[in-house]
């Protein structure tokens, strides 16, 4: 199966919390990152954590790991049009390996 | 803006030619790492380089070649291109151990 698993479509009213999960498979990993893309734009890294702590909050962003689990999940507080996005989760093992990326979820806000 | 710097933009050529895409990294960098993204694909780790030398590699195809010159930046060479190869090709940098910075991408279409 995939290294990194996530939904593919999120759809949230303006003003509510968006939740994105991820899930991933290498209990190795030593940083989990949350990427966002916009529409003919690069990757931008929006936050990341370390696989040994629980949760980082980053002003609207709130990351929380599950390491138990393995499973990642980014909220974003109070989700605004400029919101719209596709959300990457990604793991790295340390080392020299590139980052893992999951497939992708579209955040689609609706007014 | 994430300080890694792609050229061209924008690419199209034909079956069976050869490009070859330029990154520069953020300032400081030592690492950079090529990635391919494809609508069936996702984000595909290809190759990372550390100060001058390969150090890791992934799904990269045998007619793709990279390196790291002198002054840190990079290219990556793509020949006998396919119409699969049609694709955004990312370049990111770090610091070792830290989070990659993306750059914003070439849009290769092969035709």
């Amino acid at each position: 199966g995939e290294d990194v698993e996530q939904s593919l479509f999120l759809s949230v009213r303006e003003g509510d919390s968006s939740v994105i999960n991820c899930t991933y498979t290498d209990s190795s990993s030593t940083y989990l990152y949350w990427y966002k893309q916009e529409p003919g734009a690069g990757l931008q890294l929006l936050t990341y954590i370390f696989s040994n702590m629980d949760m980082k909050q980053d002003q609207r962003l709130t990351v929380l790991l599950n390491k138990k689990d393995k499973h990642l999940s980014l909220r974003i507080a109070d989700t605004q049009t400029g919101d719209s996005a596709i959300y990457f989760c990604a793991e790295s093992r340390g080392g020299a390996d590139g980052l893992t990326f999951g497939k992708g979820t579209h955040l689609i806000i609706q007014p | 803006d994430s300080g890694v710097t792609q050229t061209p933009k924008h690419l199209i050529t034909a079956t069976g030619q050869r490009v070859t895409l330029r990154c520069s990294p953020r300032s400081g960098d030592l690492s950079v790492y090529w990635y391919q993204q494809s609508l069936d694909q996702g984000l595909q780790f290809l190759i990372q380089y550390y100060n001058g030398e390969e150090r890791a590699k992934g799904n990269i195809l045998e007619r793709f070649s990279a390196q790291q010159f002198p002054d840190l930046h990079s290219e990556l060479n793509l020949s006998s291109l396919e119409l699969g190869d049609s694709a955004l090709y990312f370049c990111a940098s770090s610091v070792e151990g830290r989070p990659l910075h993306f750059g914003n991408g070439t849009r290769l279409t092969v035709t």
